[in-house]
């Protein structure tokens, strides 16, 4: 079955340092992978995909993913963090599995705390 | 461009009573997905529309659970009776679906469940 990881429930970094936060999947065939942001009391708001091309996918709000498919690897990245990206980030897949079409398969999810 | 709408933001009923919940996609958009998110936990997709016609139901509860989308556009999902185990955050989410070519969801801000 399709799955994705999200190995850390949080992640703590300083204003202005990179980020990173992780995602790992598993997939039978190419896999379809998203990230979203859910702010408190908010809905999932997408960030970025990666269908097929480049491995380093570039999203809304400076954020980037870099996909690996030696290391089954999806993580999400920001140069420079900000206070304001403080929040829950899913790590999603696009799952084909019986006849389903576009049922997303999400991770349990990182919280991201920016300290000023 | 309007998003997903959903009402009511907030729901607190008791054990065994019904509930519904309404949702309006973004114009256009063919797919409707119904999540159930739990507390910690990443979405749990529930049933996806296509147009009007259900595509996967497979992780509903049919026996309390229910949901419609009438002339495609408009849905609601209702649940009879609800149990405490009900209590979430039940999202929207629509697509233009693969047709589209673009597979990202866009979520409304969800309607959070208290069942007491």
């Amino acid at each position: 079955a399709q799955s994705v990881a999200q190995p850390e429930d949080q992640v703590n970094v300083a204003e202005g340092n990179p980020l990173t936060v992780k995602c790992t999947y598993s997939v039978s065939g190419n896999p379809y992978l998203f990230w979203y942001v859910q702010y408190p009391n908010r809905g999932l708001q997408f960030l970025l995909k990666y269908i097929t091309g480049d491995n380093l996918v570039k999203g809304s709000y400076g954020f980037e993913a870099e996909f690996n498919k030696s290391q089954t690897s999806f993580h999400l990245k920001k140069p420079s963090a900000l206070v304001s990206d403080s929040a829950l980030y899913f790590c999603a897949v696009r799952d084909r599995v019986g006849g389903a079409t576009n049922k997303l398969i999400f991770g349990t999810g990182t919280l991201l705390a920016v300290q000023p | 461009e309007a998003g997903v709408a959903q009402s009511p933001r907030y729901k607190i009923i008791e054990k065994r009573q019904s509930v519904a919940f309404w949702c309006n996609p973004i114009s256009g958009h063919a797919t409707l997905y119904w999540y159930q998110q739990i507390l910690g936990q990443g979405p749990k997709l529930l049933i996806q529309f296509q147009n009007n016609g259900v595509v996967d139901d497979s992780q509903l509860p049919k026996d309390r659970f229910s949901a419609e989308r009438l002339k495609g556009v408009d849905s609601t999902l209702k649940i009879q009776p609800a149990k405490l185990e009900d209590s979430a955050v039940y999202l929207c989410a629509s697509s233009l679906g693969e047709r589209g070519g673009t597979y990202e969801q866009y979520f409304g801000p969800g309607t959070r469940l208290t069942v007491t």
